[in-house]
């Protein structure tokens, strides 16, 4: 079993659409949580962290952590077609090294 | 552009040929990482240097790879006998370390896609 389990979709919504991500994960030492964009053909972009359990919001972006579940999502107001891309959650146990989930392949439809 | 920058971007080569790849990191970033990324996949650790110190290595960096980061700065990833099983994004990250930091917050470059013949 994968430390951190992520359905690869590909998840395809029409443009406006609120998209939810989703990962779980089995240990229980990670403390951060992280959230990646990685465009085709690109390096991974941080999009947001958080740490320990609760919701962080930046912008059109919620990123939610439960602890107790090991169970983290992103969600995506008014999706645009930009944000077409694999978003890709990481975990820390304050480790150093990043363990990341497989990536869901995004598509916003116009 | 002051992110982190890799070199080559792409590298086709025969199978038992050596290879090295070069990585640029944010000019004060201490740490600096390499990760695998196959296709579908997420990015898979490696191996990790503060200033020059390799401080860990996955049991994914077989004998034939090996990672140096001379000075602190830049580093390169070699492997020596190149298997198809290889061929992968190597991707490069770097980040800010300094006592008390939490967040491990790692900025990658855009990565080296080797394909092996």
């Amino acid at each position: 079993q994968k430390e951190v389990e992520q359905d690869p979709g590909p998840l395809s919504v029409p443009e406006g659409a609120i998209v939810s991500l989703n990962c779980t994960y089995s240990n229980s030492a990670f403390q951060y949580f992280m959230w990646y964009r990685q465009y085709s053909r690109k390096g991974p972009e941080l999009l947001m962290y958080t740490y320990s359990s609760g919701n962080k919001e930046d912008g059109r972006f919620t990123a939610q952590v439960d602890k107790s579940s090991k169970y983290i999502s992103l969600f995506i107001r008014d999706s645009q077609p930009s944000d077409s891309a694999t978003y890709l959650c990481a975990m820390d146990q304050g480790a150093q090294k990043l363990v990341f989930g497989q990536g869901t392949r995004l598509t916003i439809n116009p | 552009d002051t992110g982190v920058s890799q070199d080559p971007r792409h590298k086709i080569t025969k199978r038992g040929q050596n290879v090295t790849f070069r990585c640029d990191p944010i000019s004060e970033h201490n740490r600096l990482y390499w990760y695998r990324q196959t296709l579908g996949q997420g990015p898979e650790f490696l191996t990790y240097f503060q200033n020059e110190a390799q401080l860990e290595k996955s049991r994914l960096l077989s004998d034939r790879f090996s990672a140096e980061r001379p000075k602190g700065s830049f580093s390169t990833l070699e492997i020596q006998r190149t298997e198809q099983g290889d061929s992968a994004m190597y991707l490069c990250a770097s980040s800010l370390g300094f006592g008390g930091q939490k967040v491990n917050e790692q900025f990658f470059g855009p990565g080296t896609r080797l394909t092996v013949l």
